[in-house]
């Protein structure tokens, strides 16, 4: 079944650690994205990515780098400039304006 | 810059009572898509609904229907007979102004539990 996979579920980190969180599709998707959810709030744009090699800052990049080798992968490093890491992170992909995103499951991510 | 706006922030229901979710949108453009997502506790976003701008036409799924109007720029939702397994976050979203490939712009998500 077509989908996209993000792992792991959960990561724990020390503070001061880069950590890579994994998103893999298998819709054939141009697009995807990274978006990061705190408790109670909403969805903010992190990278978003329109073709293999290119990729473009959200609202809050600061703290966060991405690569886009293959159309099927785009993972995200939270590296150690980013203040406050701890959050649930979503990935997602689309094909086109009138489809709209799938998601993947999330990664929920705490810095210790 | 484009935006949607659910002015709910959380409601709360008793199981079988009707629910209508807002969703208000700002566009320039004249093609667009507005979409509705649900988010149970489990965390991953569920599509529920896609409308284009040139179809004004409400829609009926079961217990879900949704009743979009360009001239008030609203495309609301609502939950009849709402029970225990609609608890969620609800997100409206629209890809007006967006790239040909149709980056979102959220709502902030509408919280909604029914108790039983």
């Amino acid at each position: 079944d077509g989908g996209i996979t993000q792992s792991p579920k959960y990561l724990f980190r020390k503070e001061g650690q880069n950590v890579t969180l994994s998103c893999e599709q298998n819709l054939n998707h141009d697009a995807m994205y990274w978006y990061r959810q705190d408790p109670g709030q909403g969805l903010r744009l992190i990278y978003y990515s329109q073709i293999v090699n290119d990729f473009q800052k959200g609202d809050i990049a600061e703290g966060y780098s991405v690569s886009r080798e293959k159309k099927e992968s785009f993972p995200l490093t939270v590296t150690s400039a980013q203040k406050n890491p701890t959050a649930f992170y979503l990935c997602a992909s689309s094909m086109g304006r009138q489809d709209g995103y799938t998601f993947g499951s999330g990664t929920r991510l705490t810095v210790v | 810059a484009q935006k949607v706006t659910q002015a709910q922030t959380e409601i709360s229901v008793v199981e079988k009572e009707d629910v209508t979710l807002d969703c208000v949108y700002e566009t320039r453009d004249t093609t667009y898509y507005l979409f509705w997502y649900k988010q149970p506790p489990s965390g991953e976003l569920v599509f529920l609904i896609r409308r284009n701008s040139f179809d004004e036409q409400n829609e009926i799924s079961g217990r879900y229907s949704w009743n979009f109007q360009k001239s008030t720029s609203s495309f609301n939702f609502t939950i009849t007979a709402s029970q225990v397994v609609d608890s969620a976050v609800y997100f409206c979203a629209s890809n007006a102004g967006g790239t040909s490939y149709g980056k979102l712009t959220f709502g902030q998500g509408t919280i909604l539990t029914v108790h039983p």
